[in-house]
């Protein structure tokens, strides 16, 4: 499977300030995708990320809060902007092989917690 | 729209006997289905899916898993659990037609020696 590195692990941030959260695949991936999971809870789909279009956001999340990059086939980035607590949460970088199946592997995440 | 429900928060099983996590689904076409398990403080790892075939899927450390279309089930199975397989469970699917995946809430298992 394809190896998933997100940096940074984990972070404390203060409210009103952005985090951008890098994900980088060791092999060319079409589709890479964002997720959250907030504290005690299952993980929801933040936005599915294509190399050369825009990033196609899920229900109740929009661009402007979590603008993302994919400037090519195995690199991402997600920023999560203006802060509050309630961003808290793990956020997980996902892709999926096709001739593996169509199975998505997850990176390790990026804890983030906000005053 | 596909949904996947686990109906148990919390399972318990001593070391060496079975371990059973539920999971029932919901998609408008044919499903695929999958199982990840997620350490403390780690991403969540692949154990098996099911994509078509036979109805008992083989996965990584022992587990395996039974389609059941009629029941619209996808149950986790371990003849003989280990200490070392407590952790939270989640079962997701996607419909065949689409690549967006959806997951359970989670069930975490803990296996007492």
């Amino acid at each position: 499977s394809a190896v998933i590195s997100q940096k940074p692990s984990r972070d404390i941030c203060q409210r009103g300030t952005s985090l951008t959260i890098q994900c980088q695949v060791d092999s060319q991936v079409t589709m890479m995708f964002w997720y959250r999971q907030q504290p005690g809870q299952s993980l929801t789909l933040i936005a599915t990320a294509n190399q050369g279009s825009e990033a196609t956001y899920e229900s109740g999340f929009v661009i402007d809060k979590f603008p993302i990059s994919r400037p090519n086939l195995t690199f991402s980035t997600l920023t999560v902007s203006n802060m509050s607590p309630e961003d808290s949460s793990i956020y997980l970088c996902s892709v999926e092989e096709e001739e593996r199946g169509n199975i998505q592997y997850f990176g390790a995440g990026t804890r983030l917690s906000v005053l | 729209a596909q949904s996947v429900a686990q109906p148990e928060d919390q399972v318990n099983v001593a070391e060496g006997n079975p371990l059973t996590v539920k999971c029932t689904y919901s998609v408008s076409g044919n499903p695929y289905l999958f199982w990840y398990v997620q350490y403390p403080n780690r991403g969540l790892q692949f154990l098996l899916k099911y994509i078509t075939g036979d109805n008992l899927v083989k996965g990584s450390y022992g587990f395996e898993a039974e389609f059941n279309k009629s029941q619209t089930s996808f149950h986790l199975k371990k003849p003989s659990a280990l200490v070392s397989d407590s952790a939270l469970y989640f079962c997701a699917v996607r419909d065949v037609n689409d690549y967006k995946l959806s997951f359970g809430a989670g069930t975490t298992v803990t296996v007492r020696a």
